[in-house]
């Protein structure tokens, strides 16, 4: 079946510990997102990626890092310096060309604590 | 700068009443798209509608539809005959012409009891 795959669904980390959230895709879509769900705050973007090897900042980035080096794969690194890390994280894609008229694809995310 | 408010944090209501949740949206730009999307405790997000801002036609699916007022700027979204498979969170987005990227509202978490 064709779709977002997230891993892992679930993560606990200590505290100054970074963490690799993975994130892959077999719909051949060009840009893959990256959001951070809240309690009452809705979906934030963190980064996004239109093309291989390019990617840009979203409206909180600061604390996390990605790679595009795949079409298929875009990983978000959670870093020590994000302050509050514990949240449910979110990837969605969605086919070039669309931009703006497209609706995102989403994964079934991942929820990362800090202990 | 784009906004999405979702007043509605949560409402709950009773299997087979009628439930509308609120959208109201703010935006600089004359083209611009508004979509809803649904999320089940699974916590994947699901595309509901998309409408364009040229386009203030209501649309019915099935037991769900949607009321579309620039006039007001809003892109309201009213589940008729609710039942308990409609239990859920609830979002509305705004995206603008020539940006690339979603802004979402902060999302209505809907609870229909049997």
């Amino acid at each position: 079946d064709g779709g977002i795959t997230q891993s892992p669904k679930y993560l606990f980390r200590k505290e100054g510990q970074n963490v690799t959230l993975s994130c892959e895709q077999n719909l051949n879509h060009d840009a893959m997102y990256w959001y951070r769900q809240d309690p009452g705050q809705g979906l934030r973007l963190i980064y996004y990626s239109q093309i291989v090897n390019d990617f840009q900042k979203g409206d909180i980035a600061e604390g996390y890092s990605v790679s595009r080096e795949k079409k298929e794969s875009f990983p978000l690194t959670v870093t020590s310096a994000q302050k509050n890390p514990t949240a449910f994280y979110l990837c969605a894609s969605r086919p070039a060309g669309t931009a703006n008229t497209g609706e995102l694809f989403f994964g079934e995310g991942s929820r990362l604590t800090v202990l | 700068a784009q906004k999405v408010t979702q007043a509605q944090t949560e409402i709950s209501v009773v299997e087979k009443e009628d439930v509308t949740l609120d959208c109201v949206y703010e935006t600089r730009d004359t083209t611009y798209y508004l979509f809803w999307y649904k999320q089940p405790p699974s916590g994947e997000l699901v595309f509901l509608i998309r409408r364009n801002s040229f386009d203030e036609q209501n649309e019915i699916s099935g037991r769900y539809s949607w009321n579309f007022q620039k006039s007001t700027s809003s892109f309201n979204f009213t589940i008729t005959a609710s039942q308990v498979v409609d239990s859920a969170v609830y979002f509305c987005a705004l995206s603008e012409w020539d940006g690339n990227k979603l802004v979402f509202g902060a999302g209505t978490i809907l609870r229909v009891k049997s």
